[in-house]
């Protein structure tokens, strides 16, 4: 069965702390992964499509790797504004399974 | 803004009911997605149109119904309201079957 599972669920941390969030996925043909960022009552927001491994993408202070089994959001040096929950997906056809998500809080 | 907008924001209606939820996808976009979002289960997949045509059905129940229209906004139908249906419903659209999905806002159903 297709899976993807975020970790940790819920991380802290103090602004200008680097750090990295997980999602790990088995899926049988995977076409896509993506990175979204959700704020609290508010539709996911996009941020990064991985199509194959070694694929990287960087947009401001976060970063986006791939390999077969995983990927990581980097945050470089956070800010209490990337405070959100980040949610990965992976396409399986035409579907989009989506994790349960990192809740991330930078606090000053 | 993503450019995908729902209708109604809110919705608070009684346990029997039934309620549409409707979705304009971006400019240019042929493909809908609808999914719901509850506390405990994340965000679930529930159908998808292409071009007015069903393309794929994720985890719909079957007293819940959907469809595109020729000008290709969407319109999800759920009757016979359990309490259970209360969660935020989004729509989703791209240009591609395959491609980025961009999220409309929402809208929060609560069943009492």
């Amino acid at each position: 069965e297709d899976q993807v599972t975020q970790s940790p669920e819920a991380l802290r941390l103090q602004e200008g702390e680097s750090s990295s969030l997980n999602c790990s996925y088995t899926v049988s043909g995977l076409r896509g992964l993506f990175w979204y960022r959700q704020d609290p009552g508010k539709g996911p927001e996009f941020l990064f499509t991985l199509y194959s491994a070694g694929e990287e993408k960087e947009k401001e202070r976060l970063k986006a790797t791939l390999t077969k089994k995983e990927s990581f959001l980097h945050i470089t040096a956070p800010k209490p504004e990337d405070s959100a929950t980040y949610l990965c997906a992976v396409l399986n056809t035409d579907k989009l399974i989506f994790g349960t998500g990192t809740r991330l809080q930078v606090f000053p | 803004d993503s450019g995908v907008t729902q209708t109604p924001k809110h919705l608070i209606t009684a346990t029997g009911q039934r309620v549409t939820l409707r979705c304009s996808p971006r400019s240019g976009d042929l493909s809908v997605y609808w999914y719901q979002q509850s506390l405990d289960q994340g965000l679930q997949f529930l159908i998808q149109y292409y071009n007015g045509e069903e393309r794929a059905k994720g985890n719909i129940l079957e007293r819940f119904s959907a469809q595109q229209f020729p000008d290709l906004h969407s319109e999800l139908n759920l009757s016979s309201l359990e309490l259970g249906d209360s969660a935020l419903y989004f729509c989703a659209s791209s240009d591609s079957p395959r491609g980025e999905q961009f999220f409309g806002p929402g809208t929060r159903l609560t069943v009492l």
